[in-house]
């Protein structure tokens, strides 16, 4: 089945430093990979939707300059919290699909973010 | 876009006993129902999905029912056993390429024993 590999599963990172977060898509190509954000006890909140060789298009209220998303292949995208702060602190996971349907969306297994 | 409201935000039941979650979309192009469960710091898990074409769908104690004129979907557990406690998200979707779940809030369902 579908599986996307999402790392890291922790990091702590001081305020002021940038993080990365990594989805791979293993045995299929991600033509869309959607990113989510969730507080805890919170929902999903869509951040970003990108798709492979286009820039992402950002939700409402989701600072592009802070959190770039590059999605340069159809087996790759990235996340990366930029000068990142405590407030950034949250657990944040990606979900892709393929462009041919029934469309179906593989979660990433999440990442845990402390800015400290 | 999209909006999901979803209720209750707690529940709880005596195991054996029945578990009803609403949710209702804004949306009527969205035609992709899925019903998650998610444990603290897992991803989500899909239990049940039902599409537009369908009102009903059941796997085993598990089932959804899908009203589109009123534009609400429920999700159902029957005999509800104490490892069913877990958050329960609903979402909805175009389904088509490029469009993304959009989620409910969530139900933290507790099963006592």
């Amino acid at each position: 089945g579908a599986v996307v590999s999402q790392h890291p599963s922790r990091v702590i990172c001081k305020s002021g430093t940038s993080v990365k977060i990594e989805c791979r898509s293993l045995d299929f190509q991600a033509t869309t990979m959607f990113w989510y954000r969730q507080f805890p006890k919170k929902s999903l909140m869509l951040m970003a939707t990108s798709n492979e060789g286009s820039k992402a298009t950002y939700e409402q209220g989701v600072e592009k300059d802070k959190f770039l998303i590059n999605h340069a292949s159809l087996t790759l995208s990235t996340l990366t919290v930029t000068s990142a702060h405590p407030e950034d602190s949250s657990f944040y996971i990606c979900s892709a699909s393929k462009g041919q349907g029934p469309y179906g969306y593989t979660f990433g297994s999440g990442t845990r973010l402390t800015v400290v | 876009g999209e909006n999901v409201e979803q209720h209750p935000s707690t529940l709880s039941v005596q195991e054996g006993d029945s578990a009803v979650i609403k949710c209702t979309y804004s949306d009527s192009a969205s035609n992709y129902f899925p019903w998650y469960k998610q444990e603290l710091g897992k991803r989500p898990q899909l239990i049940i999905d039902i599409r537009s074409n369908v009102g009903e769908k059941k796997d085993q104690r598990i089932a959804v029912t899908l009203n589109k004129t009123a534009k609400h979907f429920s999700l159902h557990i029957t005999e509800t056993q104490p490892e069913d406690s877990a958050v329960y998200f609903c979402a909805a979707s175009l389904n088509q390429a490029g469009t993304a779940l959009i989620f409910g809030k969530g139900t933290t369902l507790s099963v006592s024993s």
